[in-house]
């Protein structure tokens, strides 16, 4: 089974300022792990996804993470927040065999202070 | 080209009536979701359909709830009767599977249900 745990359910970073939101995943198969971002009264968009490739991902909107095996961890930084980036941040993970269902984390939600 | 698209986007009904949402997947997606989202909670998965077959259904409350996806495309999830604590977000996303390896799942702007 897998599981992911979002640490802080609410994060607060002043506009320009680095932005990290943290992920820890527990996987009993080696695992992809995903973010997504939603804003008020949307789906979710995907923000970028691991699949056993690079371990640095980049995503959209200046977003990146880094798996780290070791850490269990896969954090979402983006080095400069913008106010736009003000929304709510889910990390998932699947196993990499076959079908494997995607469990979600229980979000963050990013404020961006002016 | 389309998302996923959901309907209605807001349902407001009373307790003990039906209610039922409906999705159109993305164009080739033979894969579709329904999540069920609580309030300050990431989605959780209800059923998954591959084509037309429902394949995960493990946590779908079947004494209320029913699903169908007629034709492999459209779907439709149901709840009769509604109760106070179904009031939630009902997401639903698409993807395509191949080769039993699933691509990334695109999500719908989903139905906000509140039952009174």
């Amino acid at each position: 089974a897998q599981s992911v745990t979002q640490l802080g359910s609410h994060v607060s970073v002043s506009e320009g300022a680095l932005v990290l939101l943290r992920c820890n995943y527990s996987s009993s198969v080696p695992p992809y792990l995903f973010w997504y971002v939603q804003y008020p009264n949307q789906g979710l968009q995907l923000l970028l996804k691991y699949t056993s490739a690079a371990t640095l991902v980049k995503g959209i909107n200046g977003f990146e993470a880094e798996f780290k095996k070791s850490e269990t961890s896969f954090h979402l930084t983006k080095p400069s927040a913008h106010m736009s980036d003000a929304a709510e941040y889910f990390c998932a993970v699947r196993g990499s065999g076959g079908y494997q269902k995607v469990t979600f984390g229980t979000g963050t939600k990013l404020q961006v202070i002016p | 080209e389309a998302g996923v698209v959901q309907s209605p986007r807001y349902k407001i009904i009373e307790k003990k009536q039906p209610v039922a949402f409906w999705c159109n997947p993305i164009s080739g997606h033979n894969t579709l979701y329904w999540y069920l989202q609580n309030l300050g909670q990431g989605p959780e998965l209800l059923i998954r359909y591959e084509n037309e077959e429902a394949v995960d259904d493990s946590q779908l409350p079947k004494d209320r709830f029913s699903a169908e996806r007629l034709k492999g495309v459209d779907s439709t999830l149901k709840i009769q009767p509604a109760e106070l604590g179904d009031s939630a977000v009902y997401l639903c996303a698409s993807s395509l599977v191949s080769g039993g390896v699933a691509d990334t799942q695109y999500f719908g702007p989903g139905t906000r249900l509140t039952v009174l």
